[in-house]
This record gives structure tokens, C-alpha cells and sequence, in this order.
């Protein structure tokens, strides 16, 4: 099956500090979703990026579907960025989302 | 707009009974998800609905793992009986079709004694 990986596994940054978060995947997809867990658990939908760039006030994404990676950027990062950031993707026909493993972010004040 | 709701938020149970957790999809949405979260295994599709026909149940664990959806408003995943493994968070989503965004419920934090 496919494989979803990201990167970094751990980020500690300075409040107003900007990051990049990675996803790789190992074969074709038609959906891409990244999500924010907060730290109560909570699953928040992000983007749902299959190809191209997208932004949502100081978040944005990419993805470049022929080269099987997305990007995630968090500019002017806050305390409440804090928590696990998830990429997800469907790759068939099929319904069920690939979850990667995650990366967790602390923005420290 | 409600979103995806889950009962109960939290469920406490001894080994060797049988729980039921409760998923309300999105009004409108044909697709229903039930997800599992683990530290050991991450995020994982268990099963999910189109229709409310079942489609892809690859993910159940075991027999001991039962998903129903009488109606499109409506869908039930059974543990009987459970065991200390199934400890874990258990996240209902839906979407408009199988090809679209899913949105997640609040989950319910299952721990089995």
C-alpha cells in the first residue's frame, strides 16, 4: 500500500517564527487533506489540497502531485498553532484516507 | 452548521463488556468513517459506509468488531467484548461521497480495564 510520510517528526519554535511542514507519499493520489489535532484531541480540516496552493490567513499549502510531496507553511506561528499536524491522502478508488504519522508542533511564547 | 457528533465523549468499561459508541454524520453527507487513533498505530480506517452500505471493512480488527448504519443519520460501532487493547480514540467522519473532504467528529476516548 502506499506510504505517508512526514517530516519533521518534532518542531519547537519561537512565537512569530515561520515553518514548513513535508509530506511524502509513494504513489499517486486524489485527495490530500491536512488537518490540525489540537491539544484536546480534536481533528480540525486545514486544506484539502489534491494538487496546486491554497491559503487560509497565515496558513498555506502546496502540493505537487507529479512529484508526490505537499507542503505545509505556518507563518507568524502562535501558541494556539501548537499540536499534532497531520497529511492524509486517498489514493484509489476507495474511500479511506492514509494517515502519515504526524508532526508535532510547540510554539513556545 | 452541526458537524460530525459522537457519543458518548468518553467511555470507561471493564474487560469483557460490550460497548457501543454513536456517530451522527453531517446532515447531507452519504459517506461515513470510523477511524481508530492509537499511540502504537496512529490513525487507521476501520470501516466505512456509502450509502449506508457498507464498503470497505478491511480495517475491523476482529469479529469481536461490529459497525452498523440503519439510516443515513445514524451509525453504531460495537466492541463485544471488549479487551484492554481496544483502548484507544475513536473517530467518526463524514463526507458529502466517498471522493470528498471528510470532516471529523470529536471522537470518544474508549478505555477498556
Amino acid at each position: 500500500g502506499i506510504q505517508v510520510e512526514q517530516s519533521p517528526p518534532d518542531l519547537i519554535l519561537q512565537e512569530g517564527a515561520n515553518s514548513t511542514l513535508r509530506c511524502n507519499f509513494s504513489d499517486s493520489v486524489n485527495n490530500l487533506q491536512w488537518f490540525h489535532q489540537n491539544p484536546w484531541g480534536q481533528l480540525i480540516n486545514l486544506f484539502y489540497i489534491p494538487s496546486g496552493t491554497k491559503q487560509n490567513g497565515r496558513l498555506s499549502a502546496t502540493t505537487v502531485a507529479t512529484e508526490r510531496y505537499s507542503l505545509l507553511y505556518i507563518s507568524s506561528s502562535q501558541t494556539t498553532d501548537s499540536g499534532v499536524y497531520f497529511c492524509a491522502v486517498r489514493y484509489n478508488q476507495g474511500g479511506k484516507l492514509i494517515f502519515g504519522q504526524g508532526t508535532e508542533l510547540s510554539v513556545k511564547p | 452548521d452541526a458537524g460530525v457528533i459522537q457519543s458518548p465523549r468518553h467511555e470507561v468499561t471493564e474487560m469483557g463488556q460490550e460497548v457501543t459508541l454513536r456517530c451522527k454524520p453531517i446532515s447531507g453527507h452519504n459517506s461515513l468513517f470510523w477511524y481508530r487513533q492509537t499511540m502504537m498505530r496512529g490513525l487507521e480506517l476501520l470501516i466505512y459506509f456509502n450509502n449506508n452500505v457498507p464498503i470497505d471493512d478491511s480495517g475491523m480488527p476482529e469479529d469481536r468488531f461490529s459497525a452498523k448504519m440503519p439510516n443515513a443519520s445514524f451509525s453504531t460501532l460495537k466492541i463485544q467484548p471488549s479487551e484492554p487493547r481496544d483502548s484507544a480514540v475513536y473517530f467518526c467522519a463524514s463526507s458529502l461521497n466517498r471522493w470528498n473532504e471528510q470532516f471529523f467528529g470529536p471522537g470518544t476516548r474508549l478505555t477498556v480495564l
